[in-house]
């Protein structure tokens, strides 16, 4: 079946360091989105990426879409405390979208 | 505009009990969605609606899992009788597009399922 490995699987940062994170899969994606989870509410929507090779930001936030379609990573610059949260990776492929386990990001003022 | 409503937000029930979900999605929606996730790791599909209509209930474990989206607006999710490994937090979800499409979807709180 289809892997998805979503590394780290949680990070500690001090506050205005940068975080990077990434997914890779075993199956071509034709989308990767990034989500933002935070304690007892449901994921948001932080980036989405349609064409491989593709490279968006987002405010603080960056993510690349892989030349292979295989991967994503995220990168996140100058870390706050409100950065603090869970991050999946969801690539998604005629409305077949998986969820990776997860980055857990501790942010230490 | 209102987000994706659920509720209850947290229900602890015994095994063999049942138990039920209500989801309201954004208004105009026609996409909806629901999804478990156990904790540790990310969301898992159960079953999309369009409108009323199923589209994907691939992952929803039909001997003890059922839901419905009467007139294509709130939906209920089922589970009857609850196990232990049913122990997770119930995602619902809403995007403004048909099936198949890449709209974005917006996430309800969940509801805490804690089965004893």
């Amino acid at each position: 079946g289809q892997q998805l490995n979503q590394s780290p699987q949680s990070m500690f940062i001090q506050e205005g360091e940068d975080v990077s994170m990434n997914c890779t899969s075993s199956s071509i994606f034709n989308t990767w989105l990034w989500y933002k989870q935070d304690p007892g509410e449901g994921p948001v929507l932080l980036i989405a990426l349609y064409k491989a090779g593709e490279l968006t930001s987002n405010g603080r936030l960056t993510a690349q879409f892989g030349i292979t379609r295989k991967d994503s990573f995220l990168n996140i610059s100058a870390s706050i405390p409100s950065d603090v949260g869970i991050y999946f990776c969801a690539p998604y492929n005629n409305n077949d979208m998986r969820f990776g386990a997860g980055t857990r990001l501790t942010v230490k003022p | 505009e209102a987000g994706v409503a659920q509720s209850p937000r947290y229900k602890i029930i015994e095994k063999r009990q049942s138990v039920a979900f209500w989801c309201n999605p954004i208004s105009g929606h026609a996409t909806l969605y629901w999804y478990q996730q156990i904790l540790g790791q990310g969301p898992k599909l159960l079953i999309q609606f369009q409108n009323n209509g199923v589209v994907d209930d691939s992952q929803l474990p039909k001997d003890r899992f059922s839901a419905e989206r009467l007139k294509g607006v709130d939906s209920t999710l089922k589970i009857q009788p609850a196990k232990l490994e049913d122990s997770a937090v119930y995602l619902c979800a809403s995007s403004l597009g048909l099936a198949f499409s890449t709209d974005t979807q917006y996430f309800g709180p969940g509801t805490r399922l804690t089965v004893l």
